[in-house]
């Protein structure tokens, strides 16, 4: 199983471009997640679907967009980048285990530059 | 806001030595897990704790959780220069259990 897959690893775009970023999962997990990382600030949530069809925002939503495209795949849009939003996105997924918890697989970032 | 906290920000240890990471938290919580993260990688579980047990194993790891104090630690014995990366806890709130909101982490360098 490949886990975990994000596309691109590395992305450079200028103010006001646009673009996707791609997450896939194979684990057969209901939950995807998307977060930044910045330095010294841990990860914060974006958006998270808890289930197929049903996307969340998350704490910092502004400037993004998501489309649970099925159960596998889970892709975070940014509409006009702004230099604010360069950083390191990291996509995971997560399902309910027989103890009714949950823990998060995380793939491997996505590090965007926005000049 | 973060609700996990961690403490302290950076720490630099012999290979041997045992490191300690501290995390405290703001609210009622579901379960407490910790993850690291080796330099340029994502991040990957390490144990999960419930809000009802107080103390738990998992090799080399020790984590404990206080709930009458919202904290948490981690224990790592007998480092090795392979521990060397960041330490992030994060905690699943009782209002949304699949929601996990991470702490800023501790850095720890293990030195050969």
């Amino acid at each position: 199983n490949a886990g975990v897959t994000q596309t691109p690893k590395f992305q450079v775009l200028k103010t006001g471009q646009s673009m996707t970023l791609q997450c896939a999962q194979d684990m057969n997990h209901n939950s995807m997640y998307w977060y930044r990382q910045d330095p010294g600030m841990g990860l914060r949530l974006i958006y998270y679907s808890a289930s197929e069809g049903t996307t969340d925002k998350g704490e910092v939503p502004n400037g993004y967009n998501v489309s649970r495209l099925n159960k596998r795949e889970f892709s975070l849009r940014l509409e006009s980048a702004a230099p604010s939003q360069t950083s390191v996105y990291f996509c995971a997924s997560s399902d309910v285990d027989r103890s009714l918890m949950e823990t998060q697989y995380f793939g491997p970032g996505t590090r965007l530059l926005v000049l | 806001s973060q609700q996990g906290e961690e403490d302290p920000q950076a720490l630099s240890i012999q290979e041997g030595e045992n490191a300690t990471m501290n995390c405290s938290y703001k609210t009622s919580i579901n379960n407490l897990q910790w993850y690291r993260q080796n330099s340029g990688r994502g991040l990957v579980h390490l144990i999960l704790i419930r809000s009802n047990e107080r103390e738990k194993h998992s090799g080399r790891l020790r984590v404990t959780l206080d709930t009458s104090k919202k904290s948490s630690s981690l224990l790592i014995t007998a480092s090795r220069a392979a521990d060397t990366a960041s330490y992030f806890c994060a905690t699943s709130r009782m209002d949304s259990s699949y929601k996990l909101i991470f702490g800023s982490g501790t850095r720890l360098l293990v030195r050969p």
